[in-house]
């Protein structure tokens, strides 16, 4: 069974970082890109970064790029999603999800929270 | 970057009824269009990809049409558990990947 778990988020205040990280179990991690989405609180969804198989290459949003670093480590199953410099405008529940062009399987989610 | 609209941005109607939801995009993506389901609390559930091809384990009721700028999400009988908040997304030509900013379908 495909399963994938995020944690780290939390409540930070704005200018803060975090360190989101996906752990994921039931396929062959290296071989296939990772994606993050998020949703604002009430809102759609905004397609955040992906990342590569290998992890060699990467993609971001114009929103966050220079601000947010994609990274994985294939040995531990493991993505990440290094924020810094957070805003309000970050706000929002945060998936990982497995991409093979359409994003068939996603996590259940952790809510991050930019706040004084 | 290519927008994508759905329409309309909310849809009532009974079970047993047919749902028709549009998704319009601003360039032409031939077939790479996707479609999600989420429901409150949850993480959205991939439905339809390459336009009109059903994920895995998605009931027949549910199916996908278009091409171009112009798809189309069919719901043939609605049953109680497929209300609940529709996305389109594409990554035809990306970054970024973008999604429609969903359709609710609501019980009348």
């Amino acid at each position: 069974e495909v399963q994938l778990l995020e944690s780290g988020g939390g409540l930070v205040q704005p200018g803060g970082s975090l360190r989101l990280s996906c752990v994921v179990s039931g396929f062959t991690f290296d071989d296939y890109a990772m994606t993050w989405v998020r949703q604002a609180p009430g809102k759609g969804l905004q397609w955040v970064s992906a990342i590569s198989g290998s992890g060699g290459s990467t993609y971001y949003a114009d929103s966050v790029r220079g601000r947010f670093t994609i990274s994985r480590d294939n040995s531990k199953n493991t993505l990440y999603l290094q924020m810094n410099s957070l805003r309000a405008d970050d706000t929002a529940t945060y998936y990982c999800a497995k991409d093979t062009a359409d994003f068939d399987c996603w996590g259940q989610g952790t809510l991050v929270t930019v706040s004084s | 970057e290519i927008v994508l609209t759905q329409s309309p941005a909310t849809l009532s109607l009974s079970p047993g009824e047919r749902a028709t939801l549009s998704c319009r995009a601003s360039q032409s993506l031939s077939s790479c269009l996707a479609w999600y389901q989420q429901k409150p609390g949850q993480a959205p559930r991939l439905l339809i990809y390459d336009a009109s091809n059903r994920a895995t384990g998605i009931p027949a009721r549910f199916s996908g049409s278009g091409s171009g700028t112009d798809f189309t999400l069919t719901i043939s009988s609605l049953e109680p558990e497929d209300f609940a908040v529709y996305y389109c997304q594409q990554r035809c030509n990306w970054p970024p990947i973008t999604f429609g900013p969903g359709t609710k379908l609501n019980v009348k």
